[in-house]
């Protein structure tokens, strides 16, 4: 069964500040993973897809990178603003059924 | 990408009663997903809804509790039964944006039971 864990829980960095936000799965057989930012409240916005055979995807200030063999991907938000505030979520696409299983999310709040 | 418009957005409700969430697809998808979202919590998959067959539930929902419609390729519909406070959650549903383009998903619905 696929497990999905995402570290930290909760980050508080001040504005400006470049950040790393790490996703981490135990089954690497997987399809594709993708990141999603949530704001309080409400649904989620897609930010980068990266499919398993990608090694990284970048998109404006956000950059994701994906080691499958180590089950690891991380999400690099370069100088953070505080409208990067949200919890930001991974999942994973282990396919067969195209099932996601999500990680338990970070926290972000970025400071003035 | 395909676009899901969600309501109700959020609503406020009695226990034992029922909610129904509507979800509106922008164009012809498969696949349909239900998801909730317990407070502080991430998300978990209720069940799968293809058109023209029943519904796939998970391992800890069942059709009676959740009922849910899937009438054509671009809508479908989630009632939460016979509610109970356990029951306040955020539920969002998603679709597939085709092969190799990840999933996208309405706006969510936040329930509280009373």
């Amino acid at each position: 069964k696929q497990e999905v864990t995402q570290i930290p829980a909760a980050l508080s960095v001040p504005e400006g500040e470049n950040l790393v936000l790490n996703c981490s799965f135990t089954d690497s057989a997987i399809y594709n993973l993708q990141w999603f930012r949530q704001d309080p409240g409400k649904g989620l916005t897609s930010l980068l897809l990266i499919q398993s055979s990608q090694r990284e995807q970048t998109s404006g200030r956000l950059n994701a990178s994906l080691d499958k063999s180590s089950g690891r991907s991380t999400l690099y938000i370069a100088a953070s603003q505080p409208g990067d505030s949200a919890t930001y979520l991974c999942a994973v696409n282990t396919g067969g059924g195209n099932k996601l299983t999500f990680g338990t999310g970070t926290q972000l709040k970025v400071e003035l | 990408s395909a676009v899901i418009s969600q309501k109700p957005s959020r609503d406020i409700c009695q226990r034992g009663t029922s909610l129904t969430i509507q979800c509106q697809v922008d164009s012809q998808v498969t696949m349909m997903f239900w998801y909730r979202q317990q407070p502080g919590q991430s998300l978990t998959l209720i069940a799968t809804a293809n058109q023209g067959s029943e519904a796939t539930y998970e391992s800890g929902f069942v059709i009676d509790k959740f009922p849910i419609s899937r009438p054509n390729l671009t809508f479908s519909t989630l009632t939460v039964s016979n509610m109970s406070p356990e029951d306040s959650s955020i539920y969002l549903c998603s679709a597939p944006q085709g092969e190799n383009y990840g999933y996208t998903f309405g706006s969510g619905t936040r329930l509280t039971v009373v």
